[in-house]
């Protein structure tokens, strides 16, 4: 079965630790992305990669890093810079084709205390 | 820069009544527009696109959509609501005109489907 996995579901967190949320589609895209989602505001992009070993900042990116080595692979870090990382993290990846949909992973829950 | 609105952050119909969800865009060149269903603490999931074809584009689920340039819309419609159906939706455009292959999420609208 082709899609994207998230790992793990729910991950919790001491304040002042950084920690990495794994991404990995097995669907041949090109562009993955992670979005961060808060109650009433939608999906805000953080980072977005369009080729391996290449990727941009979002709208969001401070307190977040990422690394593009594989294909298959866009892992999301949140540093201990980022003020309020609490929060449901979505991963997607598609074609490099404007037309064509975004593929979601299930999302990561991050509690940090 | 594209942009998506969403009117309505919640919305509540009785079972078996119209659903109708609305979006709004703008985009100097023509979109390419998306509907997405998300139920709780899950991913997204593609309910219809339109990408230049037909204006009325049928999706999952019963719904569907209708892209009119002139109002510059894309409303999601059902005509009978079934509790299932209770989630939260978001319109989404994929930005053509930055020359990345980012796309733009509306704030959502959460339905709600009463008994």
């Amino acid at each position: 079965d082709g899609g994207i996995t998230q790992s793990p579901k729910y991950l919790f967190r001491k304040e002042g630790q950084n920690v990495t949320l794994s991404c990995e589609q097995n669907l041949n895209h090109d562009a993955m992305y992670w979005y961060r989602q808060d109650p009433g505001q939608g999906l805000r992009l953080i980072y977005y990669s369009q080729i391996v070993n290449d990727f941009q900042k979002g709208d969001i990116a401070e307190g977040y890093s990422v690394s593009r080595e594989k294909k298959e692979s866009f892992p999301l870090t949140v540093t201990s810079a980022q003020k309020n990382p609490t929060a449901f993290y979505l991963c997607a990846s598609s074609p490099r084709d404007r037309g064509l949909e975004q593929y979601f992973g299930p999302g990561t829950r991050l509690t940090v205390t | 820069a594209q942009s998506v609105t969403q009117l309505g952050s919640h919305v509540s119909v009785s079972e078996g009544a119209l659903v109708l969800l609305r979006c709004n865009y703008s985009s100097s060149v023509p979109p390419y527009l998306f509907w997405y269903v998300q139920y709780p603490n899950q991913g997204l999931q593609l309910l219809l696109k339109y990408t230049s074809a037909a204006t009325l584009v049928k999706g999952i689920n019963g719904f569907e959509a209708e892209f009119k340039k002139s109002e510059t819309s894309f409303h999601l419609t059902k005509p009978s609501a079934h509790m299932s159906d209770a989630a939260e939706y978001f319109c989404a455009v994929s930005d053509r005109g930055s020359g990345t292959y980012k796309y733009i999420f509306g704030t959502g609208t959460r339905l709600k489907v009463l008994a």
